[in-house]
């Protein structure tokens, strides 16, 4: 296991549609975190899962958005009826727990482009 | 409320010149970690650093070194004779252990630019 994967690298959709992400974390880390990133900003905070529990959802995630981490291993993402202020990359991160909060790492992330 | 400042948007050096990017960062938690990520033109973020509130030494790391005051609420990167591969946008960003979430609080970014 050589890192945190992300699938697809790029999706274009038209508005109105539902699109679905996928992130596979590092195999050990019980810790799994969901990112958006638009051009020119840092990541901001959307969702985390501890194992299989989502745990704390941002403001940012409106009900359009859900997040499922099933049995702890990969995640998925998915956004229905997307709209153009959708359009950012949406990144993944892991890390372990062990008491103090430890470096995520981060996938490649997912390009959306919302037409 | 957590938040993190980079002041500097963009910043252009001349290959072997040092450059320091600056860190600013506000919490209202006593226990805090503070992290540098670097983001190259290919998208992944790397880690870097990290730094809990109760350690302020300065760290060196090979051409990177990281200042940690908090009397001024800063943590600061320098890097000595920048190479063109340093070419990226630098994150900083704060762990407030306040909130159980342990999400990353990001700064807008500092896009370095070394020209060869």
């Amino acid at each position: 296991d050589t890192g945190v994967s992300q699938d697809p690298r790029h999706k274009i959709t038209k508005r109105g549609q539902n699109v679905t992400f996928r992130c596979d974390p590092i195999s050990e880390h019980n810790r799994l975190y969901w990112y958006r990133q638009t051009l020119g900003q840092g990541p901001e905070f959307l969702t985390y899962f501890q194992n299989e529990a989502q745990l704390e959802k941002s403001r940012l995630l409106s009900d359009r958005f859900s997040a499922e981490r099933p049995k702890g291993s990969f995640s998925t993402l998915e956004i229905q009826r997307t709209e153009q202020g959708d359009s950012a990359m949406y990144l993944c991160a892991s890390s372990l727990l062990q008491g103090a909060p430890n470096e995520q790492f981060f996938g490649p992330g997912t390009r959306l482009t919302v037409l | 409320a957590q938040k993190v400042t980079q002041a500097q948007t963009e910043i252009s050096v001349v290959e072997k010149e040092d450059v320091t990017l600056d860190c600013v960062y506000e919490t209202r938690d006593t226990t805090y970690y503070l992290f540098w990520y670097k983001q190259p033109p290919s998208g992944e973020l790397v880690f870097l650093i990290r730094r809990n509130s109760f350690d302020e030494q300065n760290e060196i790391s090979g051409r990177y070194s990281w200042n940690f005051q908090k009397s001024t609420s800063s943590f600061n990167f320098t890097i000595t004779a920048s190479q063109v591969v340093d070419s990226a946008v630098y994150f900083c960003a704060l762990i407030g252990v306040g909130a159980g979430s342990y999400q990353l609080t990001f700064g807008k970014g500092t896009k370095l630019s070394v020209i060869p």
